[in-house]
């Protein structure tokens, strides 16, 4: 079974406009951490944001936020007022506790903004 | 801030050829890990390393091998590649909240 949804291949978004990514996620632990990353045409993964089970407060970084609905499972990342350097592939990933720090990920999301 | 650095952005190989790829970070992480990426897959996970000499398999290891004779440098080996392992590989290494990332490999495998 997958651990890691993105149900959306694709993503066509208006320059300035917010745009939530989907993401849910499958575990039976208590703790794990979930992120997100962006990876552009260039071809490396840059992390954007974390968000700790028991994190208390949606994670925030910038523009991006996380929001995380923990019984429903999923952890969607928002992207406010986006720009034209948004365009790229966006991957979520889950570190399971005993995991040996390895990430499990999703099939990632292609988000294009146009101008 | 961590730099992890993968030697080559592009390689061509030829179809037996014994290739190698070297990932080497600046922060004395101890975790490194090497990940394959292709269209649709996502990225999934050849080997990692939690410390010098020490290795695990990851989901996909058939075909591939690994070495770490030092912290900074974990290398991916292809003992004799073959076409259906033409790929981004991207290795990273892990940091307190998150892993980063070297610029990828694109390996074409003719």
């Amino acid at each position: 079974a997958q651990k890691i949804t993105q149900t959306q291949p694709g993503m066509f978004v208006q320059e300035k406009e917010a745009v939530t990514l989907d993401c849910t996620y499958d575990t039976s632990d208590q703790s794990y951490g979930l992120f997100w990353y962006k990876q552009p045409s260039s071809g490396e993964m840059i992390f954007l944001i974390y968000q700790g089970s028991y994190d208390e407060q949606n994670a925030t970084e910038g523009r991006y936020s996380l929001n995380f609905q923990k019984a429903r499972k999923s952890a969607n990342l928002v992207i406010s007022a986006s720009q034209l350097g948004d365009s790229a592939m966006y991957f979520c990933a889950m570190r399971e506790t005993d995991s040996n720090y390895q990430l499990i990920w999703g099939a990632g999301t292609k988000l294009i903004i146009k101008p | 801030d961590v730099k992890v650095t993968q030697s080559s952005r592009y390689l061509v190989k030829r179809t037996g050829e014994k290739v190698f790829l070297e990932c080497v970070q600046d922060m004395d992480h101890e975790n490194m890990f090497w990940y394959r990426q292709d269209p649709g897959l996502g990225l999934r996970l050849i080997y990692f390393s939690y410390d010098v000499k020490m290795k695990e398999k990851g989901d996909i290891p058939e075909g591939y091998s690994v070495s770490r004779e030092k912290k900074e440098r974990f290398s991916l080996i292809l003992e004799s590649a073959s076409t259906n392992q033409t790929s981004m590989y991207l290795c990273a290494s892990r940091r307190a909240r998150g892993y980063t990332f070297g610029s990828g490999t694109r390996l074409t495998v003719v």
